[in-house]
């Protein structure tokens, strides 16, 4: 058990919908990060935070992504009007400053 | 900017002879890196790190990691490979701003 939480685990949704996806961490984990992983790929990254304030967002990411971390414990990822383009898993990870990070089990999104 | 790449997209080994698999970095100042493995379908697990001190980092399920600066690797090894070891493997780097990048990762396939 990393201690990392994420639900749900599947979404499927019609193109144009908006997604949300949530991620639980320990309490102890004050660093939280958000990726994107289509097969055969590697975690690419889409933001991060520490503790609520989120300290980047890649270049890379659309306008209809959104996060926050509002008391600086559990994490939202909102897509809105997705697309197809969109269908990914969306991993979850957290830690301490400077130190390991621990993912969760992912959500997958498929947008038919 | 910091980053890691991983040259082999598949590697395959026959079970019970040692595995090698591969990484190279590029950072500016002391590498912070490490090795995850991924199942189908999961998260991804957390396997070693390399922080400072003994180039040859020991890790879980019997894997270790031999860090190099002249040659600016860190490449996964275990001594015996089991069928159960076939998955995917990412190398990751911790940049200055504790942003993690990881790799594109190799496929490993151990051969009963």
């Amino acid at each position: 058990d990393t201690g990392v939480s994420q639900n749900p685990r599947h979404k499927i949704t019609k193109r144009g919908q908006n997604v949300t996806f949530r991620c639980d961490p320990i309490s102890e984990h004050n660093r939280l990060y958000w990726y994107r992983q289509t097969l055969g790929q590697g975690p690419e990254f889409l933001t991060y935070f520490q503790n609520e304030a989120q300290l980047e967002k890649s270049r890379l990411l659309s306008d209809r992504f959104s996060a926050e971390r509002p008391k600086g414990s559990f994490s939202t990822l909102e897509i809105q009007r997705t697309e197809q383009g969109d269908s990914a898993m969306y991993l979850c990870a957290a830690g301490v400053s400077g130190n390991t990070i621990y993912f969760g089990e992912g959500s997958w999104l498929t947008v038919v | 900017a910091q980053s890691v790449a991983q040259p082999e997209d598949q590697v395959n080994v026959a079970e019970g002879n040692p595995l090698t698999v591969k990484c190279t970095y590029s950072v500016s100042g002391n590498p912070y890196l490490f090795w995850y493995v991924q199942y189908p379908n999961r998260g991804l697990q957390f396997l070693l790190k390399y922080i400072t001190g003994d180039n040859l980092v020991k890790g879980s399920y019997g894997f270790e990691a031999e860090f190099n600066k002249s040659q600016t690797s860190f490449h996964l090894k275990k001594p015996s490979a089991l069928v159960s070891d076939s998955a995917l493997y990412f190398c990751a780097v911790r940049e200055r701003d504790d942003k993690i990048i990881f790799g594109k990762g190799t496929r490993l396939h151990i051969l009963p």
